[in-house]
């Protein structure tokens, strides 16, 4: 069965350094992957996704994200952190042969200026 | 360009009152999905479509009911509701139900209070 693992539940970051927040999924084949970002009393918002080809994906809002297959893992970064960045953060997986995205327990991140 | 609407966004219910939450969608999506988010469990399913007039249970299912009369609609039923359903709710809609194209689009959210 899929399954998704944010190890970090809140991480937080002077604002201008780098974030590298963590993605394990758990399938037996190439999955679809996402990263969601939910800005407090919003709704979640689609940030990146993979679904086949170039393993470093760029997103929204300066977002980059790298599927590794033998870690089994998509890792979400950014160089350099703004304060508008602090959300939490979901990681989901979806497989390509059909069945629903299952989603990770979320990142909250906090941003220090 | 609406996306995926949720109506109302916040309502506080009394033990045993009932409700229904409503979720609209303008994109067309065949596949229509009710979360709900409370601190430390991230999202879990409760409910979802996959076409008009079926529904299917999620990973939560217990005290809701739903239905999909027209494509673009989903409702959320509580019949009595419990203080345990409070939480905030989110509606999704996809055109498949992994859509590893597009994903998921959300609804803002609406945030039940049960007192």
């Amino acid at each position: 069965a899929q399954s998704v693992t944010q190890p970090d539940i809140h991480i937080t970051v002077s604002e201008g350094a780098s974030l590298e927040l963590r993605c394990n999924y758990s399938y037996g084949a190439t999955p679809y992957l996402f990263w969601y970002v939910q800005s407090p009393g919003q709704g979640l918002q689609l940030l990146l996704k993979y679904f086949s080809g170039d393993t470093l994906v760029q997103g929204i809002k300066g977002f980059e994200a790298e599927f590794k297959r033998s870690q089994s893992s998509f890792n979400l970064r950014k160089p350099s952190v703004h304060w508008s960045d602090a959300a939490e953060y979901f990681c989901a997986v979806g497989a390509q042969q059909g069945g629903k995205l299952i989603f990770g327990q979320g990142t909250e991140l906090s941003v220090k200026p | 360009n609406a996306g995926v609407t949720q109506t109302p966004k916040f309502r506080v219910l009394k033990t045993g009152q009932s409700m229904t939450l409503l979720c609209a969608q303008d994109m067309n999506h065949e596949y229509m999905y009710w979360y709900r988010q409370d601190p430390g469990m991230g999202l879990r399913l409760i409910h979802y479509s996959v076409g008009e007039g079926t529904t299917a249970k999620g990973e939560v299912p217990d005290g809701y009911n739903v239905s999909r009369l027209k494509k673009q609609n989903f409702l959320l039923g509580l019949e009595s509701a419990a203080p345990s359903q409070t939480s905030v709710y989110f509606c999704a809609s996809s055109l498949s139900l992994s859509d590893g194209r597009h994903g998921y689009t959300f609804g803002s959210g609406t945030r039940l209070t049960v007192v």
